[in-house]
Protein backbone atom coordinates (compact mmCIF):
# COMPACT_ATOMS: atom_id res chain seq x y z
CA UNK A 1 0.00 0.00 0.00
CA UNK A 2 1.33 3.80 -0.71
CA UNK A 3 2.23 6.07 1.94
CA UNK A 4 -0.42 8.45 0.44
CA UNK A 5 -3.06 7.38 -2.42
CA UNK A 6 -5.05 10.28 -4.03
CA UNK A 7 -7.74 9.35 -7.07
CA UNK A 8 -5.70 10.88 -10.16
CA UNK A 9 -9.30 12.07 -11.27
CA UNK A 10 -9.85 13.83 -13.63
CA UNK A 11 -12.67 15.32 -11.44
CA UNK A 12 -14.73 16.86 -14.96
CA UNK A 13 -17.30 19.62 -12.92
CA UNK A 14 -19.39 22.71 -14.08
CA UNK A 15 -18.81 25.76 -12.63
CA UNK A 16 -20.92 26.60 -9.21
CA UNK A 17 -20.37 22.86 -8.75
CA UNK A 18 -19.61 21.42 -4.96
CA UNK A 19 -16.22 18.91 -5.62
CA UNK A 20 -14.43 16.87 -2.83
CA UNK A 21 -11.48 14.92 -2.83
CA UNK A 22 -10.16 12.31 -0.63
CA UNK A 23 -6.67 11.54 0.61
CA UNK A 24 -5.85 7.81 2.47
CA UNK A 25 -2.43 7.74 4.06
CA UNK A 26 -1.23 4.42 5.61
CA UNK A 27 0.77 5.85 9.05
CA UNK A 28 -1.86 5.99 11.49
CA UNK A 29 0.93 8.26 13.54
CA UNK A 30 1.11 10.90 10.98
CA UNK A 31 1.44 13.98 12.41
CA UNK A 32 0.75 17.15 9.66
CA UNK A 33 -1.36 17.45 6.50
CA UNK A 34 -1.69 20.04 3.50
CA UNK A 35 -3.08 20.32 0.75
CA UNK A 36 -1.09 22.18 -1.82
CA UNK A 37 -2.31 23.10 -5.58
CA UNK A 38 -0.26 22.67 -9.31
CA UNK A 39 -1.01 24.49 -12.19
CA UNK A 40 -0.45 22.53 -15.35
CA UNK A 41 3.60 23.00 -15.73
CA UNK A 42 3.86 25.13 -12.59
CA UNK A 43 5.36 24.99 -8.90
CA UNK A 44 3.01 23.63 -6.24
CA UNK A 45 1.65 26.31 -4.04
CA UNK A 46 0.17 25.53 -0.02
CA UNK A 47 -3.03 25.90 -0.46
CA UNK A 48 -3.93 24.75 3.11
CA UNK A 49 -2.80 23.09 6.28
CA UNK A 50 -5.37 20.51 7.47
CA UNK A 51 -5.98 20.74 10.94
CA UNK A 52 -7.56 17.75 13.08
CA UNK A 53 -10.27 20.84 13.71
CA UNK A 54 -10.83 21.16 10.66
CA UNK A 55 -9.70 24.27 8.43
CA UNK A 56 -11.81 26.28 6.68
CA UNK A 57 -10.48 28.94 3.85
CA UNK A 58 -13.67 30.60 1.79
CA UNK A 59 -15.19 28.13 -0.70
CA UNK A 60 -12.18 25.69 0.34
CA UNK A 61 -12.78 23.25 3.52
CA UNK A 62 -10.33 20.61 4.50
CA UNK A 63 -11.03 18.08 7.25
CA UNK A 64 -9.01 15.18 8.68
CA UNK A 65 -10.21 11.97 9.59
CA UNK A 66 -8.07 10.30 12.25
CA UNK A 67 -9.58 7.15 12.41
CA UNK A 68 -10.14 6.11 9.03
CA UNK A 69 -7.01 7.48 8.10
CA UNK A 70 -7.53 9.96 5.37
CA UNK A 71 -8.30 13.46 4.91
CA UNK A 72 -10.57 15.85 2.58
CA UNK A 73 -10.67 18.74 0.67
CA UNK A 74 -14.13 20.40 -0.10
CA UNK A 75 -14.49 22.84 -2.66
CA UNK A 76 -17.50 24.89 -3.34
CA UNK A 77 -18.81 27.01 -6.18
CA UNK A 78 -16.65 25.84 -8.11
CA UNK A 79 -14.51 28.92 -10.58
CA UNK A 80 -12.97 28.06 -14.04
CA UNK A 81 -9.52 29.04 -12.16
CA UNK A 82 -9.85 26.18 -9.61
CA UNK A 83 -8.83 24.19 -12.37
CA UNK A 84 -5.61 22.41 -11.53
CA UNK A 85 -3.95 19.18 -9.61
CA UNK A 86 -4.41 19.07 -6.25
CA UNK A 87 -1.60 17.52 -4.44
CA UNK A 88 -2.03 15.61 -0.35
CA UNK A 89 0.98 16.45 1.69
CA UNK A 90 1.43 14.18 4.82
CA UNK A 91 4.14 14.09 7.19
CA UNK A 92 4.19 10.19 8.85
CA UNK A 93 6.84 11.23 11.60
CA UNK A 94 6.87 15.13 13.29
CA UNK A 95 10.08 16.62 13.79
CA UNK A 96 11.71 14.76 10.37
CA UNK A 97 11.75 16.17 6.89
CA UNK A 98 9.68 13.44 5.84
CA UNK A 99 6.94 15.10 3.96
CA UNK A 100 5.02 12.27 1.64
CA UNK A 101 3.65 14.13 -1.22
CA UNK A 102 0.72 12.17 -3.12
CA UNK A 103 0.31 12.13 -6.51
CA UNK A 104 -2.28 14.69 -7.13
CA UNK A 105 -6.02 14.66 -8.11
CA UNK A 106 -6.98 16.69 -11.22
CA UNK A 107 -9.55 18.62 -11.30
CA UNK A 108 -11.10 20.45 -14.55
CA UNK A 109 -14.35 22.78 -14.09
CA UNK A 110 -15.91 23.23 -17.45
CA UNK A 111 -18.37 26.64 -18.25
CA UNK B 1 10.65 39.77 -3.78
CA UNK B 2 11.11 37.28 -6.53
CA UNK B 3 10.90 34.25 -3.75
CA UNK B 4 12.56 31.09 -5.13
CA UNK B 5 14.64 31.24 -8.47
CA UNK B 6 15.84 28.43 -10.47
CA UNK B 7 18.38 28.47 -13.80
CA UNK B 8 18.54 27.06 -15.73
CA UNK B 9 14.73 26.76 -16.96
CA UNK B 10 14.96 23.80 -19.65
CA UNK B 11 17.86 21.13 -20.43
CA UNK B 12 18.62 18.39 -22.78
CA UNK B 13 21.81 16.66 -21.40
CA UNK B 14 23.40 13.01 -23.40
CA UNK B 15 24.31 10.57 -21.31
CA UNK B 16 27.16 10.50 -19.15
CA UNK B 17 27.40 14.67 -18.79
CA UNK B 18 27.09 17.28 -15.76
CA UNK B 19 25.56 19.94 -15.00
CA UNK B 20 24.52 22.00 -11.98
CA UNK B 21 20.85 23.22 -11.24
CA UNK B 22 21.21 26.76 -9.72
CA UNK B 23 18.26 27.65 -6.82
CA UNK B 24 18.58 30.99 -4.74
CA UNK B 25 15.68 32.18 -2.32
CA UNK B 26 15.32 35.95 -1.10
CA UNK B 27 12.86 35.38 1.64
CA UNK B 28 16.00 34.91 4.37
CA UNK B 29 14.59 31.33 4.78
CA UNK B 30 16.78 29.28 6.34
CA UNK B 31 16.25 25.38 5.19
CA UNK B 32 16.32 24.23 1.61
CA UNK B 33 15.21 21.32 -0.36
CA UNK B 34 15.69 19.46 -3.55
CA UNK B 35 12.64 18.21 -5.34
CA UNK B 36 12.26 15.62 -8.34
CA UNK B 37 8.31 15.48 -9.78
CA UNK B 38 7.74 12.18 -12.31
CA UNK B 39 4.81 11.08 -14.07
CA UNK B 40 2.78 9.05 -11.54
CA UNK B 41 4.59 9.69 -8.94
CA UNK B 42 4.34 12.41 -5.92
CA UNK B 43 7.40 15.29 -5.68
CA UNK B 44 10.11 12.94 -3.89
CA UNK B 45 12.87 14.86 -1.63
CA UNK B 46 16.22 14.32 -3.36
CA UNK B 47 18.39 16.41 -0.67
CA UNK B 48 17.93 19.32 1.54
CA UNK B 49 19.34 21.69 3.34
CA UNK B 50 18.28 22.20 7.27
CA UNK B 51 20.28 25.43 7.67
CA UNK B 52 23.54 27.02 6.10
CA UNK B 53 26.48 24.62 6.38
CA UNK B 54 24.48 21.28 6.56
CA UNK B 55 22.95 19.28 3.48
CA UNK B 56 21.58 15.39 3.93
CA UNK B 57 20.10 13.16 1.88
CA UNK B 58 16.49 12.40 1.17
CA UNK B 59 14.54 9.64 -0.34
CA UNK B 60 16.07 9.48 -3.96
CA UNK B 61 19.86 11.14 -3.38
CA UNK B 62 21.71 8.51 -5.87
CA UNK B 63 23.23 10.22 -8.76
CA UNK B 64 23.11 13.87 -7.22
CA UNK B 65 25.25 15.89 -4.84
CA UNK B 66 24.28 19.19 -3.40
CA UNK B 67 26.37 22.40 -2.31
CA UNK B 68 24.98 25.05 0.02
CA UNK B 69 26.58 27.62 -0.86
CA UNK B 70 25.73 30.27 1.59
CA UNK B 71 21.96 31.14 2.98
CA UNK B 72 20.70 32.34 -0.32
CA UNK B 73 21.88 29.65 -2.65
CA UNK B 74 20.90 25.64 -2.75
CA UNK B 75 22.68 23.61 -6.01
CA UNK B 76 22.39 20.59 -7.42
CA UNK B 77 24.92 18.38 -9.34
CA UNK B 78 24.46 15.63 -11.53
CA UNK B 79 27.85 14.36 -12.14
CA UNK B 80 27.28 11.67 -14.51
CA UNK B 81 24.02 12.18 -16.11
CA UNK B 82 21.46 9.39 -16.81
CA UNK B 83 18.34 9.05 -18.51
CA UNK B 84 16.31 7.98 -15.61
CA UNK B 85 17.12 11.30 -14.65
CA UNK B 86 14.96 13.11 -17.06
CA UNK B 87 12.45 14.98 -14.63
CA UNK B 88 11.09 17.81 -13.49
CA UNK B 89 13.39 19.38 -10.69
CA UNK B 90 11.94 21.93 -7.96
CA UNK B 91 13.81 23.40 -5.75
CA UNK B 92 11.96 24.88 -2.78
CA UNK B 93 12.70 26.95 0.67
CA UNK B 94 11.35 27.75 4.02
CA UNK B 95 11.28 28.99 6.97
CA UNK B 96 12.84 26.28 8.99
CA UNK B 97 13.06 22.82 8.55
CA UNK B 98 10.10 21.03 9.04
CA UNK B 99 7.19 23.83 8.56
CA UNK B 100 5.96 23.02 5.25
CA UNK B 101 3.31 25.61 5.70
CA UNK B 102 6.38 27.84 5.23
CA UNK B 103 7.08 26.26 2.01
CA UNK B 104 7.34 28.11 -1.29
CA UNK B 105 8.95 26.17 -4.36
CA UNK B 106 10.71 27.69 -7.63
CA UNK B 107 9.55 27.41 -10.87
CA UNK B 108 11.19 24.12 -11.94
CA UNK B 109 13.86 23.33 -14.00
CA UNK B 110 12.90 20.79 -17.14
CA UNK B 111 15.40 18.09 -17.48
CA UNK B 112 15.99 15.63 -20.66
CA UNK B 113 18.58 13.21 -20.56
CA UNK B 114 19.36 11.45 -23.34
Amino acid sequence: RKEVEQDPGPFNVPEGATVAFNCTYSNSASQSFFWYRQDCRKEPKLLMSVYSSGNEDGRFTAQLNRASQYISLLIRDSKLSDSATYLCVVNPTSGTYKYIFGTGTRLKVLA
Amino acid sequence: NAGVTQTPKFQVLKTGQSMTLQCAQDMNHNSMYWYRQDPGMGLRLIYYSASEGTTDKGEVPNGYNVSRLNKREFSLRLESAAPSQTSVYFCASSEAWGKPETQYFGPGTRLLVL
